[in-house]
């Protein structure tokens, strides 16, 4: 099983602030096959990125994706107030599919 | 877009079993997706616990295996999840999902508690 630990467990940023999120895996991810979900209060989670750096439909472009191997980031370039929430990494290479811990991005 | 909904029993007793459906719409289940179940303990993170394919092939969580089976139904159109001997650890939200380049649309979530 491919273990997913997510750096920092918090972080505190303003509104326009840069936020950049970590992935680490136990061991590769195969083809890349890395995804973020978002997930706010009492809601859903909600695909941002697939295959480690591709754009689900509908999201906006400050969210990039980037890594491959066993190291890969999120970075949201300039935080919008509906941005504040937690964010899941998850591997979908190799059975069982596995998340990360998560991280909340919280208002500083 | 393809919506979810998990529907089912909102409380379950210790040592039964849970079942879960999610109804699929705006597309069909026999569609190239595997569809599939997450859970969410209160206050904690995203755990997988397994899918199926329309073929009936599945894959689950080895740690939730021997509890586990997922079914579909393509008559409805929908998909099920069963999962045996529940104890309070089993307390989540459950959401029903559908994977292609990893999960791609999420069911909007049920709480299952299993409490006496």
């Amino acid at each position: 099983e491919i273990v997913l630990t997510q750096s920092p467990g918090t972080l505190s940023l303003s509104p326009g602030e840069r936020a950049t999120l970590s992935c680490r895996a136990s061991q590769s991810v195969s083809s890349s096959y890395l995804a973020w979900h978002q997930q706010k209060p009492g809601q859903a989670p909600r695909l941002l990125i697939y295959g480690a750096s591709s754009r689900a439909t509908g999201i906006p472009d400050r969210f990039s994706g980037s890594g491959s191997g066993t190291d890969f980031t999120l970075t949201i370039s300039r935080l919008e107030p509906e941005d504040f929430a937690v964010y899941y990494c998850q591997q979908y290479g190799s059975s069982p599919l596995t998340f990360g811990g998560g991280t909340k991005v919280e208002i500083k | 877009q393809v919506q979810l909904q998990e529907s089912g029993p909102g409380l379950v007793k210790p040592s039964g079993t849970l079942s879960l459906t999610c109804a699929v719409s705006g597309g069909s289940i026999s569609s190239s997706n595997w569809w599939g179940w997450v859970r969410q303990p209160p206050g904690k993170g995203l755990e997988w616990i397994g899918e199926i394919y329309h073929s009936g092939s599945t894959s689950y969580n080895p740690s939730l295996k021997s509890r586990v089976t997922i079914s579909v139904d393509k008559s409805k159109n929908q998909f099920s999840l069963n999962l045996s001997s529940v104890t309070a650890a089993d307390t989540a939200v459950y959401y029903c999902a559908r994977s292609r380049a990893g999960i791609e649309d999420w069911g909007q979530g049920t709480l299952v508690t299993v409490s006496s």
